[in-house]
């Protein structure tokens, strides 16, 4: 089964641009993630949907960043306008949904924002 | 607020030696503790979890140890190996509602040969 896919793996951004980054999830999941990992932050999380359904936007993260779910097998996150604070790994993760499910995470985006 | 606390930050330890990472947390309606492994260049990946139920959780060289009381816990990796070295990850959800978990920020482990 294939796992969860990322794209692109590395991004680098001028400040001011628009970026997207792609996640397709383990098929059959009910549940996606976004995150953002930092040294110094650690995981936080960006923006959570089941069933495609937006369940949580990450509060502090809403103005620049909005995460979509088109269908249940895609899934994209925009940051825009992008900042260099904004430099970090981007992490997708999908779940079979409800409680004490594993989430199964991707590789990750490197984004550099200059 | 940080929900999920873990130290320390770094641990370094020799091969054959046993290692204990540790976590603690603040909402006692968490119930559900996994512990993630993340090797660089990849995301983390499940390693074991415990419910608030058991205070010992065993796979191999790995244990988890829960005290609900003080919430706390450890886990504790026996005969640590080189392949052993990554970043591990304590989280906490509640059982009840929407999954969410709130992560720590990670103890990076090193196992010298």
């Amino acid at each position: 089964d294939a796992g969860v896919t990322q794209t692109p793996r590395h991004e680098v951004a001028e400040k001011g641009q628009t970026i997207i980054l792609k996640c397709e999830p383990v098929s059959g999941h009910n549940d996606l993630f976004w995150y953002r990992q930092t040294k110094i932050q650690g995981l936080e999380l960006l923006s959570y949907f089941r069933s495609k359904s937006l369940m949580e936007d990450g509060g502090a993260f809403k103005d620049r960043f909005k995460a979509e779910m088109l269908n249940s097998s895609f899934s994209t996150l925009k940051i825009q306008p992008t900042e260099p604070k904004d430099s970090a790994v981007y992490l997708c993760a999908s779940s079979f949904g409800g409680p004490s499910y594993e989430q199964y995470f991707g590789p990750g985006t490197r984004l550099t924002v200059l | 607020q940080q929900q999920v606390r873990q130290s320390p930050q770094s641990l370094t330890v020799w091969e054959g030696e046993t290692a204990i990472l540790n976590c603690s947390y603040e909402n006692s309606a968490f119930d559900y503790f996994p512990w993630y492994q993340q090797f660089p260049g990849e995301g983390p990946a499940l390693l074991i979890a415990i419910r608030s139920v058991s205070d010992k959780k065993e796979d191999g060289r790995f244990t988890i140890f829960f005290n609900k009381r003080e919430k706390k816990l450890s886990l504790h990796i026996t005969d640590s190996q080189p392949g052993d070295s990554a970043t591990y990850f304590c989280a906490a959800s509640e059982s009840t509602g929407y999954q969410n978990f709130y992560f720590g920020k990670g103890t990076s482990l090193t196992v010298i040969p």
